[in-house]
């Protein structure tokens, strides 16, 4: 399996800009989540969804952040206007159904806003 | 509610001692336990899980038993390589709830 695919690795933008990074779950794989890390803050959960519904996205930090999974192979999380503050590394997670609901990670999308 | 405690890192090692990486939760119920590993530059791997207690985990020489009676998850190896360096984050989920709770991490660096 090609495990969990996030486009792109890198983006650079300027504040005020539309970000979207973009995810590919593992097939067969139900639950899909988006993370953002930072030093400061460490992995915070920002909102998952289950068979592509929005489950919780109370971690979502703003207005300015959105996130869709049109289907079961893809997901986008937007942000719009970026601000410096946004910057992070940005992950994608999915899980298998049933439990023990472990998680397989991509390799996530660094966001620089300058 | 639910959370999860590693201790706090940098451990510093030197290649073959011994590593032990302690993980205690606190948790209503029995859940499920994992060790994740985050290499520099790249995402969360799933390193070794258990889901009932006495449950041993193990992968690449890491093990990590799971113990109800201390509520403790501890990562252990018995010989570490330079290549080990990385974070390694302790969690836990409960039947019937997806999520995983994350402990903040513990950066382990190896020198030669």
């Amino acid at each position: 399996d090609a495990g969990v695919i996030q486009s792109p690795r890198h983006e650079v933008t300027e504040m005020g800009q539309e970000v979207t990074l973009r995810c590919k779950p593992i097939s067969g794989h139900d639950y899909l989540f988006w993370y953002r890390q930072t030093m400061m803050r460490g992995l915070e959960l920002l909102i998952y969804f289950n068979n592509n519904v929005p489950i919780d996205d109370s971690g979502m930090p703003e207005d300015r952040f959105s996130a869709k999974m049109p289907n079961a192979s893809f997901s986008t999380l937007k942000i719009q206007p970026s601000e410096p503050r946004d910057s992070a590394v940005y992950f994608c997670a999915s899980s298998p159904p049933g439990p023990p609901y472990e998680q397989y990670f991509g390799p996530g999308t660094r966001l620089t806003v300058t | 509610g639910d959370s999860v405690t590693q201790m706090e890192g940098p451990v510093t090692l030197s290649e073959e001692a011994f590593l032990t990486i302690n993980c205690t939760y606190t948790a209503t119920g029995y859940p499920s336990l994992f060790w994740y590993v985050q290499y520099p530059g790249e995402g969360l791997q799933l390193l070794l899980k258990a889901t009932k207690a006495d449950d041993k985990g193990s992968n690449k020489g890491f093990e990590a038993t799971y113990r109800k009676e201390t509520t403790s998850f501890h990562l252990e190896k018995g010989s570490v390589q330079v290549s080990d360096s990385a974070v390694y984050f302790c969690a836990l989920s409960f039947s019937g709830y997806s999520t995983l709770t994350f402990g903040k991490g513990t950066m382990l660096l190896v020198s030669p």
